[in-house]
């Protein structure tokens, strides 16, 4: 398996366009995590989905932010419309049964200016 | 919000010697996790201990887990400058990981 998959590895955009960022899971996982990591705070949670189906968006920063899970092999992040504090890697993981190791993606380095 | 803190934010070892690192975190854990993250790279999972575990080896890793104390190590022994990278530990309570701010290791050869 060629593990988490994201796209793309860096994006620079001007503030105010949409953004999407992409992730395929690891296959046979069935739960999928999207995270965002800063110097300023750290790891934080967005969102994850089991089964396909959005559990917890609490981390959610705005309605801004949007994220979709249309099959078990693909998922999407949304930012529209972007800020220049939006700017951070955004981190795609995947697990089976949600209570074993995550398998994260080399991440997407989001900069908007 | 952070579950677990890590102890010490930077460690600078030789190469040879151990490194211990140490987690605190704040309620009640299903598991603890420990990942490592290498400079512009994904996290790699290292080692899970579950709640009902005291303690767990994994090659050169030794995590240990203290429930009532709400605090977790990570030993590595024999240190090697490959080892040079962030650590993380994360727990989970409710099917989803909350991580820490992370240890830098750096490990001089």
């Amino acid at each position: 398996d060629a593990g988490v998959i994201q796209s793309p590895r860096h994006e620079v955009t001007e503030m105010g366009q949409e953004v999407t960022l992409r992730c395929k899971p690891i296959s046979g996982h069935d739960y999928l995590f999207w995270y965002r990591q800063t110097m300023m705070r750290g790891l934080e949670l967005l969102i994850y989905f089991n089964n396909n189906v959005p559990i917890d968006d609490s981390g959610m920063p705005e309605d801004r932010f949007s994220a979709k899970m249309p099959n078990a092999s693909f998922s999407t992040l949304k930012i529209q419309p972007s800020e220049p504090r939006d700017s951070a890697v955004y981190f795609c993981a995947s697990s089976f049964g949600g209570v074993e190791g995550y398998t994260f993606g080399s991440g997407t380095r989001l900069t908007v200016v | 919000s952070q579950q677990g803190e890590e102890d010490p934010q930077a460690l600078s070892i030789q190469e040879g010697e151990n490194a211990t690192m140490n987690c605190s975190y704040k309620t009640s854990i299903n598991n603890l996790q420990w990942y490592r993250q290498n400079s512009g790279r994904g996290l790699v999972h290292l080692i899970l201990i579950r709640s009902n575990e005291r303690e767990k080896h994994s090659g050169r890793l030794r995590v240990t887990l203290d429930t009532s104390k709400k605090s977790s190590s990570l030993l590595i022994t024999a240190s090697r400058a490959a080892d040079t990278a962030s650590y993380f530990c994360a727990t989970d309570a409710v099917s989803k990981l909350t991580f820490g701010k992370g240890i830098t290791l750096s490990v001089r050869p």
